[in-house]
């Protein structure tokens, strides 16, 4: 089993839709959850921060982590044609958990999603 | 205030030749990271420098090195180029060291022909 896990898709949308984005995990001392958005030919942007259980919101974006699941979720309201892009998972545990840095992230692979107008 | 600054933005090499990639970190920033996207594996870790210091490897054969300089800027060199190695290298950096806000850079595209 790897240790984050998400669904490639593509997944195409409608403008105005919401977008539920999902990466699951195996790794129970993962404590720092993150979302990235990368747009073609450029390189992953943080988009959401997230540290421990519990819901964020900002703007547009929504993200939730349920630790007791291994399960974290990105959703996107009124999701616009400029929202078309990859969105990866990323997530790492604390430093003294693992006795190392916090530069390891561990990606999932991304979801590729198009917003059509 | 500069993002991350990675160069050459696209090359293409031979296997067999060895390659080195540029990064330049957000000033300021003491952590830079180094890691590999193919469609395949997705992005893969390399390795990560604070001040100076290689803190973390990744499962990646010894054809791959890196350093950082006391400026925080970062090379990373691949030696003995196989065909797999066809990937974008991105680097990121970042401000706090536990907690692993990256920023990254446009990466560079490498093709081993």
């Amino acid at each position: 089993q790897k240790e984050v896990e998400q669904d490639p898709g593509p997944l195409s949308v409608p403008e105005g839709a919401i977008v539920s984005l999902n990466c699951t995990y195996s790794n129970s001392a993962f404590q720092y959850f993150m979302w990235y958005r990368q747009y073609s030919r450029k390189g992953p942007e943080l988009l959401m921060y997230t540290y421990s259980s519990g819901n964020k919101e900002d703007g547009r974006f929504t993200a939730q982590v349920d630790k007791s699941s291994k399960y974290i979720s990105l959703f996107i309201r009124d999701s616009q044609p400029s929202d078309s892009a990859t969105y990866l998972c990323a997530m790492s545990a604390s430093q003294a958990n693992y006795g190392g840095s916090q530069g390891n992230l561990i990606f999932g692979k991304g979801t590729k999603l198009s917003v059509k107008p | 205030k500069a993002g991350v600054t990675q160069t050459p933005r696209y090359l293409i090499k031979t296997r067999g030749q060895q390659v080195t990639l540029s990064c330049s970190p957000i000033s300021g920033h003491r952590s830079v990271s180094w890691y590999q996207q193919t469609p395949g594996q997705g992005l893969q870790f390399l390795f990560e420098y604070f001040s100076e210091t290689q803190r973390n490897k990744g499962n990646f054969p010894g054809r791959f090195s890196g350093r950082q300089f006391s400026n925080s800027r970062s090379e990373m060199n691949v030696s003995t180029l196989e065909l797999g190695d066809s990937a974008l290298y991105l680097c990121a950096s970042s401000l706090d060291r536990d907690t692993g806000e990256l920023f990254f850079g446009e990466g560079s595209r490498l093709t081993v022909l």
